[in-house]
């Protein structure tokens, strides 16, 4: 079964901190993507990143950071210098092909990340 | 990306009543999908609604209550039959990006809906 598991429920860190969000994964799939994505407290959801199960570089994107495992099928998300701004709940999700040929998305509960002043 | 608008953004509706939730997406896509995010949860596929066929529901989720029209490329509706507070929650479509994005999702601004 196809399932991703963020553990951190809520973190709480001071501005300029830096701070990683783990996500854990799970598939039997040989080909697959996953995604971070942030939403905000407007609610609206923001695509981060995506990564494809063949591209295990990891990625750095200003103050974001993405480190891909396959070994243990980890996409960890690492925000450095933590800045208010960042405050949000951010979820990791797994896409895969279902049977039936149609793709899904299976998002992980998500992690609340408060950056206080 | 695509630029996606969902109206109404937000409503508070009466127990019993049906609200109909639209999804306007700027470019032609072939699949949308409509999620639901209960308070303080995470996101929920309902269903997978492709043009010019009837949507696919997930395990859980049914046609008479949650309705779904799909009239052309990028324009898609989804009613809230029968509401009940159990149906308070933010309803968010997303598409399928193109090109060199295909495979990511993108998300609409969601529509909070709060059911007394």
């Amino acid at each position: 079964a196809q399932k991703v598991t963020q553990a951190q429920t809520e973190i709480s860190v001071v501005e300029k901190e830096d701070v990683t969000l783990d996500c854990v994964y799970e598939t039997r799939d040989t080909t697959y993507y996953l995604f971070w994505y942030k939403q905000p407290p407007s609610g609206e959801l923001v695509f981060l990143i995506r990564r494809n199960s063949f591209d295990e570089q990891n990625e750095i994107s200003g103050r974001y950071s993405w480190n891909f495992q396959k070994s243990t099928s980890s996409f960890n998300f690492t925000i450095t210098a933590s800045q208010v701004v960042d405050s949000a709940v951010y979820f990791c999700a797994l896409s895969f092909l279902t049977q039936g040929g149609s793709e899904k998305l299976v998002f992980g509960k998500g992690t609340k990340l408060t950056v206080n002043p | 990306s695509a630029v996606i608008s969902q109206k109404p953004s937000r409503d508070i509706c009466q127990r019993g009543t049906s609200l109909t939730i639209q999804c306007q997406v700027d470019s032609q896509v072939t699949m949308m999908f409509w999620y639901r995010q209960q308070p303080g949860q995470s996101l929920t596929l309902i269903a997978t609604a492709n043009q010019g066929s009837e949507a696919t529901y997930e395990s859980g989720f049914v046609i008479d209550k949650f309705p779904i029209s799909r009239p052309n490329l990028t324009f898609s509706t989804l009613t809230v039959s029968n509401m009940s507070p159990e149906d308070s929650s933010i309803y968010l479509c997303s598409v399928e990006g193109v090109g060199r994005s295909q495979e990511t999702q993108y998300f609409g601004p969601g529509t909070r809906l709060l059911v007394l």
